[in-house]
Formats: structure tokens, sequence, C-alpha cells
């Protein structure tokens, strides 16, 4: 089974602050994994994924295996990055697992 | 180019109705899934079509059912409505089957069972 966990429901931080949202899996096999981002009355978004090795709007993500951890940083947050933020598997069978999501606050 | 779309965006059905939620994903994408998202169970995985066939499903009751066209579109249906399938249903597409490229999704259907 497949298993996705962001242990934080709600982070906040202050603009220009580093950020760390954090994103555990459960999988057996080799994952795909992914970040995505919901903002304030949008609809759900691709971030990144861990195959492209892209940095997106400032925010990087390494996939550690032997952690089994793919945590979403970025080292200088700004007040549009908050958002709601999900970490996702995908086992390559036509199925993603989502994490709960984490609410991301950048105060002024 | 267009994103998915999602009709209706808004839906409300009394229990025992059944309903159909269409979505027509970017052009040039074969595989389109769909989710459930609620409070308190977060995106759950309904099933996922690529090229007309069903490749997977997730733990859902057999009310919960779609299909895929021949130009990509799909259509998801629940028959005999609980209150509790009130969530929103999304859609997302793929270039390739098996999500291994990520998604791009709809601003889903809000369906509400009273």
């Amino acid at each position: 089974a497949q298993r996705v966990t962001q242990p934080e429901k709600l982070l906040s931080v202050f603009k220009g602050a580093p950020v760390e949202l954090k994103c555990n899996y459960s999988y057996s096999g080799s994952p795909e994994l992914f970040w995505y981002v919901q903002y304030s009355r949008q609809r759900l978004q691709l971030l990144l994924r861990h195959i492209s090795r892209e940095s997106i709007k400032g925010f990087t993500a390494d996939l550690n295996k032997g952690e089994t951890s793919f945590h979403l940083k970025k080292p200088f947050a700004q007040e549009e990055d908050s958002a709601m933020y999900y970490c996702a598997l995908s086992s390559g069978a036509g199925k993603s697992t989502f994490g709960d999501g984490t609410t991301l606050t950048v105060k002024p | 180019k267009a994103g998915v779309t999602q009709t209706p965006r808004y839906l409300i059905k009394t229990r025992g109705q059944q309903v159909t939620l269409s979505c027509s994903p970017i052009s040039g994408h074969r595989s389109v899934s769909w989710y459930q998202q609620t409070p308190g169970q977060g995106l759950q995985f309904l099933f996922e079509y690529f090229s007309e066939t069903q490749r997977n499903k997730g733990n859902f009751p057999g009310r919960f059912s779609g299909r895929q066209f021949s130009n990509s579109r799909s259509e998801m249906n629940v028959s005999t409505l609980e209150l509790g399938d009130s969530a929103l249903y999304l859609c997302a597409s793929s270039l390739a089957a098996g999500s291994v490229y990520g998604y791009t999704f709809g601003s889903g259907t809000r369906l509400t069972v009273v």
C-alpha cells in the first residue's frame, strides 16, 4: 500500500524566512513524487515533480529514498506563497495518493 | 490552450437520485482521472481512464462508475446518491497513463446531496 504523510496541517512563517513543508511517504517500489499547490480560489495545480529536478517559483524538493521523504523548501518565503500544498505519490499504475495537505501562511 | 473543463460547477441532488458529471481534458491528453475531495478524507482516487479503458479503480462502491469517449472526454456517474457523497469531484488529465507526468486539474464539480 502507498501512503503519504504531511505532518503539519498548518505552517506559518514570516516573509523572507526559509520555509520547509514536510512530506514522508511509504511505498515499496520506485515512486514518482509531486508537489501540488492550491492558491485561494484557484484550482489545484502541479508545482513540481521530483523527476524534473526543477525549481519552480523558488521552491525545490529533493527525494530522499533513505528517509522516504520529499520535503519542499524555499529559502525566502514570499506572501504570495500562502496557499495549500499537497504532496502526492504515483506508483505508475494510474493512481496517485495525496497527503492531507499543509496550509502555508506567510506573514508580512 | 484550454484547460480541463468540468461541468456543471455546482449540483444539488436529493438522496436516491443519480448524477452525471462531465470532464473535458486538455487537448492531446488521453488520460483522465477522477478524485473525490472532502474535508474529512482529503483527496481520494476514484478511477483512471486511458484510451476509453478503465485502468484502475479506487475503493468506492459500485454506485460510482465512469466512462471515457473516443475524444477523451469522460463522465462519471453516481447512482442512488447518499448524503455522504456530498463532495468536490475533481477531474485530472494527463498526457500519459499512470499519472507519472503529474496532473492538470479542473475546477471541480461541487455536489451537494440533501
